[in-house]
């Protein structure tokens, strides 16, 4: 099985400021034919279901604010949140979907305000 | 708009089985593959299972041989039949909606339901 590797844990970073999290794949989820990263992001809140809100590894999903972002290549990934809002207080998991059907998530970073 | 609830979980012994359903409404239900998340309580996200638009079925290694997931299409329906219950299945277990159409298995997901404790102890 693919291993997705998060850093960090979490992280508290001030409202407005800026978000990073990264993701590490332990083989690539470049599909060569297609050029894609197999790789997406969700979001999921206290008490909630998991949200949508990357795939193809920079694709935005509909109704995603644009202040999210994503990137990387290969098996380095980053989710990127550009001016942090208080609703955005989640664990954010990274999640492979190469290696079908034996699809995996990194353990998850928590983010707060600082 | 898309809904999806999940029912069936609860408190079962060790060894017991437990059935969840996930209704679902707002979509084709029939031209989408479907599948299962577990999350342990306080821990990350876990892939269980999914079952294509045509029916084809996959399991994680974790619960192969005593889960089986079903559908029925003419019920917007999910089914997961869990067997040979043990403690490390406690869990919420939600189901999810592929991102992709018609697609043999996309492999992410865009609309989950809010998810169905099950508890396994004695």
């Amino acid at each position: 099985d693919i291993v997705m590797t998060q850093s960090p844990d979490s992280l508290a970073v001030s409202l407005g400021e800026r978000a990073s999290i990264n993701c590490r794949s332990s083989q690539s989820v470049l599909y060569s034919s297609n050029n894609r990263n197999y790789l997406a992001w969700y979001q999921q809140k206290p008490g909630q279901p998991p949200k949508l809100l990357i795939y193809w590894a920079s694709t935005r999903e509909s109704g995603v604010p644009d202040r999210f972002s994503g990137s990387g290549s290969g098996t380095d990934f980053t989710l990127t949140i550009s001016s942090l809002q208080a609703e955005d207080v989640a664990v954010y998991y990274c999640q492979q979907y190469f290696d079908s059907p034996q699809w995996t998530f990194g353990q998850g970073t928590k983010v707060e305000i600082k | 708009e898309v809904h999806l609830l999940e029912s069936g979980g609860g408190l079962v012994q060790p060894g017991g089985s437990q059935r969840l359903s996930c209704t679902a409404s707002g979509f084709s239900f029939s031209t989408y593959a479907m599948t299962w998340v577990r999350q342990a309580p306080g821990k990350g996200l876990e892939w269980v299972s999914s079952i294509s638009a045509s029916g084809s079925t996959y399991y994680a290694d974790s619960v192969k041989g005593r889960f089986t997931i079903s559908r029925d299409n003419s019920k917007n329906t999910l089914y997961l039949q869990m067997n040979s219950l043990r403690a490390e299945d406690t869990a919420v277990y939600y189901c999810a909606k592929d991102q992709v159409e018609m697609s043999t298995l996309a492999g992410f997901w865009d609309y989950w339901g809010q998810g169905t404790l099950v508890t396994v102890s004695s």
